[in-house]
């Protein structure tokens, strides 16, 4: 079935530095990738989203980019600010249903 | 209405107890979702229904009894839990498929 790998498991940044989380998945037929935030406690939400018919998609801080060919994607966060410390989680819509990554562990050092 | 909700927010049962939690959107969403998350782990998908019929089953035990009265409303009723069920149970719902899930806040069942 549909397999997505996420890495690294802990990324921790210097505020103001980046911060990028890498993903690859398995289906090529999988035309959605969004990424979810899910601060201690709270509900995942989507933070960020791309198709396949589209390389890149930046919001102010916050974008990714989308590799076809090498079935891979990834989140780059600029200027990281202490409200971005979360876990994050990476998906791939399959034939029927998101598939998940494992989740980053994200932590800003002030 | 922009938002997913689920209650209780937190439910404590034992193992013989029968309980129900639930889920509710106003957004006109037709394709609903059950997740369980363990700690420090992805949402693990339990069921879908897409227009009020269950299409997909992840195995899960037959002590988990989704039902979807209507298409706002989406309950998943416990029986005879286990402790290894312990966990945020997430309600899910989307207008399709590749578009946004939105999630609801969980609830966190404690099985004693």
């Amino acid at each position: 079935g549909e397999n997505v790998e996420q890495h690294p498991s802990t990324l921790s940044v210097q505020e103001g530095d980046s911060a990028v989380i890498k993903c690859t998945y398995s289906d090529s037929a999988s035309n959605y990738f969004p990424w979810y935030k899910q601060e201690l406690g709270k509900r995942p939400q989507l933070i960020i989203d791309i198709r396949s018919n589209v390389g890149e998609k930046k919001d102010q801080r916050i974008a990714v980019t989308l590799n076809k060919t090498a079935k891979h994607f990834s989140l780059h966060i600029t200027e990281t600010q202490p409200e971005d410390s979360a876990v994050y989680f990476c998906a791939s819509q399959g034939a029927q249903k998101l598939v998940f990554g494992q989740g980053t562990r994200l932590t800003i050092n002030p | 209405d922009t938002e997913v909700t689920q209650t209780p927010k937190h439910l404590v049962m034992g193992m013989t107890n029968k309980k129900s939690l639930k889920c509710e959107q106003h957004m006109g969403h037709r394709a609903m979702y059950w997740y369980k998350q363990k700690a420090k782990k992805p949402p693990e998908l339990m069921f879908v229904y897409s227009y009020e019929k269950l299409s997909i089953n992840e195995s899960v035990p037959s002590r988990f009894s989704p039902e979807c009265p209507n298409s706002s409303l989406l309950n998943l009723h416990l029986h005879a839990l286990q402790p290894e069920d312990s966990a945020l149970y997430l309600c899910a719902s989307t207008s399709g498929l590749g578009n946004e899930q939105f999630f609801g806040p969980g609830t966190r069942l404690t099985v004693l």
